[in-house]
């Protein structure tokens, strides 16, 4: 099993819609979690961080359910602007500490018109 | 401002040629990674360091080495570049000490390997 999982993409969705991402996670020792996105041929940049239960930030709200071992992404009212690759990112332990990040396959969202 | 730069932005380099990619922060965070990402692909991780700990994974090939002088700068070398390394090579960096652990990338190098 890979220690990060994503969705298989890509989504196509229109300009308004909701869409939901989940990803799972094998190490039940992770702490924290990460979404982040990522345009054509640019650098992944984080969206969003989640702690705890959960992060909401304008349109989107991340959720992580421990007991599942799983992290969703939500998009509100999607615009043209939100068609990126969303990448869900681990820690993996190491010596006792969390200091390897690990990335899922990404998932590709295209918001049509 | 950039806090990870990455130098060169893009790279050409003869098949087996050496090449070196360099990576340098203004975070002074303890763990710098290297990741390979080709093509529709995600990140995949080749190495990192955790302060002066070495972690390579285990499927990362003899070819990739790396160097981290100091805590602000870091050094990606292939040694004999192959068609199949064409990719993009991110440096990201990362700190164990405080709440955020979050990751930050640099730009990016384009490698290309004629």
């Amino acid at each position: 099993r890979k220690e990060v999982e994503q969705d298989p993409g890509p989504f196509n969705v229109p300009e308004g819609a909701t869409v939901a991402f989940n990803c799972t996670y094998s190490n039940s020792a992770s702490q924290s979690f990460f979404w982040y996105r990522q345009d054509c041929r640019k650098e992944p940049k984080l969206l969003m961080s989640v702690y705890s239960s959960g992060n909401e930030d304008g349109r989107f709200t991340a959720q992580l359910n421990r007991a599942s071992q799983y992290i969703s992404l939500l998009i509100r009212d999607s615009k043209l602007s939100d068609s990126a690759t969303y990448l869900c990112v681990a820690p993996s332990l190491y010596g006792g500490a969390t200091n390897k990040l690990i990335f899922g396959t990404g998932t590709l969202l295209a918001v049509q018109p | 401002d950039a806090m990870v730069i990455q130098n060169p932005r893009y790279q050409v380099t003869q098949f087996g040629k050496p090449v070196t990619l360099s990576c340098s922060q203004t975070l002074n965070h303890n763990v710098m990674y290297w990741y390979q990402q080709k093509s529709s692909q995600a990140p995949k991780l080749l190495f990192h360091y955790y302060d002066k700990d070495f972690n390579n994974e285990a499927d990362t090939p003899d070819n990739f080495q790396s160097r981290r002088p100091n805590t602000s700068f870091c050094f990606l070398d292939i040694r004999s570049p192959g068609l199949g390394d064409a990719a993009m090579y991110l440096c990201a960096t990362s700190s164990t000490r405080g709440a955020n652990t979050e990751a930050f990338f640099g730009q990016g190098t384009r490698l290309t390997v004629v």
